[in-house]
This record gives C-alpha cells, structure tokens and sequence, in this order.
C-alpha cells in the first residue's frame, strides 16, 4: 500500500466549475499536512498547509480528517490557470523533515 | 529575497560517471532536504540535513550522499549512474514545517 494515495485523474472540468481532490495516508503518526502544485517540468510549490480545522485560502479550501486520514482539496469557480498537477503531501516529523508525496491527481481547466 | 537555488539546471551524464548536485536554501532557513522525482510519481524523499547534521535518509542505495556546509547549503552525490537515476533532483529549504523548492536538476544518464 503507497503511504500517501491519490486518484491520478486527469481531471477534465469547465472553468467556473466547482472540483474536489481527495488523498489518504497510512501513517497515523503523521504531523502535518499540505497541498502543493506543480506545473509541467516544474518545481512543486506550496499551495496551502491542511489543518483538521478547515482552512481556505481565496477559492481554495482543504480539509483534514485525522481519524480517517483523509485529506481533501476543494477549488472552487476553476481558472485555466489552475490547470496543474496536484500533490498531497504529508510530513513524517519522527523522521526529521520527511515529506512524502502523493503521485499527484492532474487537472484540465477548458474553456 | 531569493529563493532556493539548485546548480546546473541540466545535466547529462554517461551510466558509470558520479555527479554533485547543489543547491543554496533560502537565507535564515538552515534545513536542507534532497528528493527524486521521476516522471509521473511524486518526488521521492533521499535526505534531510539540519545544522550539517543528517537528520533522516529514504530508501536510496549507498550511492547516494550529501553534506551540508556552514552556510547551509548542500550538496548531493551520486556514484556509479545508472540509467534509473535519471530524474528531476529537487531540493527543499525548510523553516518549521513548511517547504520550499528549488527548480530542481533534471539529470539524464546515458
């Protein structure tokens, strides 16, 4: 079992649509939790941090659940310019700095 | 403020060969950590250094190694290439959890 699961997609949507990402991890002593984008033949780069409260960022609004471990990502009213990989990232902090990724769910914003 | 930075962007490499990466992190950020990321999976975690010390190793073979200088900034070392190491070599600086990337040295082994 991978430690951190995405569904690849691609996601294929209209702009102005309303798309959601899911991701689960396996390890329950995880301690943080993130977001990140990458662009093609990019660096990845930090969307957002995910706490089990909830948090939004503008038209973004992820989603921690400790107890299922179970992440989600919400974007709502899609730009062209979201169109990108998204990765589910997970940091492993009895390890040091460990981050383990998720092999990334692709998104298609079409006009 | 610049960001991190990775040297050389590109670089090609004969199977066999060693290659040095670097990377310089983001001024007051003193942790460093090294990932592989081959095409259509996710980066893949190889090492993370704080205050020259490593803190954490993934599953790499011995082949691999890094170090991290007074300033902070690292390098990685891979030995006798194979044509599986060929990848995007990203490095992150950290400040608290949160991580930062380099744009990555995408090697290609021949």
């Amino acid at each position: 079992r991978k430690e951190v699961e995405q569904d690849p997609g691609p996601f294929n949507v209209p702009e102005g649509a309303t798309v959601a990402f899911n991701c689960t991890y396996s390890n329950s002593a995880s301690q943080s939790f993130f977001w990140y984008r990458q662009d093609c033949r990019k660096e990845p780069k930090l969307l957002m941090s995910v706490y089990s409260s909830g948090n939004e960022d503008g038209r973004f609004t992820a989603q921690l659940n400790r107890a299922s471990q179970y992440i989600s990502l919400l974007i709502r009213d899609s730009k062209l310019s979201d169109s990108a990989t998204y990765l589910c990232v997970v940091n492993e902090l009895e390890y040091g700095n460990k981050l383990v990724f998720g092999a990334g769910t692709i998104l298609r914003v079409k006009s | 403020d610049a960001g991190v930075t990775q040297s050389p962007t590109h670089l090609i490499k004969t199977r066999g060969q060693q290659v040095t990466l670097r990377c310089s992190p983001i001024s007051g950020h003193k942790s460093v950590s090294w990932y592989q990321q081959v095409l259509g999976q996710g980066p893949q975690f190889i090492f993370q250094y704080y205050e020259k010390e490593e803190r954490g190793r993934g599953n790499f073979p011995d082949r691999f190694s890094a170090r991290q200088f007074p300033n902070y900034s690292s390098e990685l070392n891979v030995n006798a290439l194979l044509l599986g190491d060929s990848a995007l070599y990203l490095c992150a600086s950290s400040s608290g959890d949160q991580a930062f990337f380099g744009q990555g040295t995408r090697l290609t082994v021949v």
